[in-house]
């Protein structure tokens, strides 16, 4: 079946560390994207790709890094300068930009700073 | 500029009776309104979606939404509420200019009491 995995399930990471947070494809959806969920504030846009090779900084990228080597793939690390990176993390991609539907979501990755 | 105004950050039903979950958007343009419902620890699932056609929209799982554009609402609802229905629910909007579209409510809680 086709959809989007991310991994893993719940990451503990230690204050200075740089951890990476992974999505993967297999819809062969063009657009993928990161949001930042916290409690009672919705989700947040942190990065997005549109095409291989290719991203844009969403609301919130300050501390975050991606890449988007493969159309099936888009990493995301959390810095050491992200100064409260414990929450909940979604990825989500897209049959095409522009397209207000279509979006497909992972099932996300709890962070917690320890 | 977009933007989706959840009245209720928590709303407490019994077990089949009716669900009201309240959603105001605001849009430059002609939107795109979806409503997504999220369980604990997953990602989220499309319920349904508006997109310029009918007003009355029909989701999975029973529920369904009425586009107001007079009052600028998009409330989602059931008739008859199931335990299974208790989970995180969230209106979202697109104008579909570009890729970074999604604008999501802040979530209400759905409780289902038996």
């Amino acid at each position: 079946d086709g959809g989007i995995t991310q991994s893993p399930k719940y990451l503990f990471r230690k204050e200075g560390q740089n951890v990476t947070l992974s999505c993967e494809q297999n819809l062969n959806h063009d657009a993928m994207y990161w949001y930042r969920q916290d409690p009672g504030q919705g989700l947040r846009l942190i990065y997005y790709s549109q095409i291989v090779n290719d991203f844009q900084k969403g609301d919130i990228a300050e501390g975050y890094s991606v890449s988007r080597e493969k159309k099936e793939s888009f990493p995301l690390t959390v810095t050491s300068a992200q100064k409260n990176p414990t929450a909940f993390y979604l990825c989500a991609s897209s049959t095409a930009p522009g397209q207000g539907f279509g979006y497909t979501f992972g099932s996300g990755t709890r962070l917690t700073v320890v | 500029a977009q933007s989706v105004t959840q009245l209720d950050s928590h709303v407490s039903v019994s077990e089949g009776t009716p669900v009201l979950l309240r959603c105001n958007y605001s849009s430059s343009y002609s939107p795109s309104l979806f409503w997504y419902v999220q369980h604990p620890n997953k990602g989220l699932q499309l319920l349904l979606k508006y997109t310029s056609a009918a007003t009355l929209v029909k989701g999975i799982n029973g529920f369904e939404a009425e586009f107001k554009k007079s009052e600028t609402s998009f409330h989602l609802t059931k008739p008859s509420a199931h335990m299974s229905d208790a989970a995180e629910y969230f209106c979202v909007v697109s104008d579909l200019s570009g890729a970074n579209n999604l604008f999501f409510g802040t979530g209400t809680r759905l409780t289902v009491i038996p």
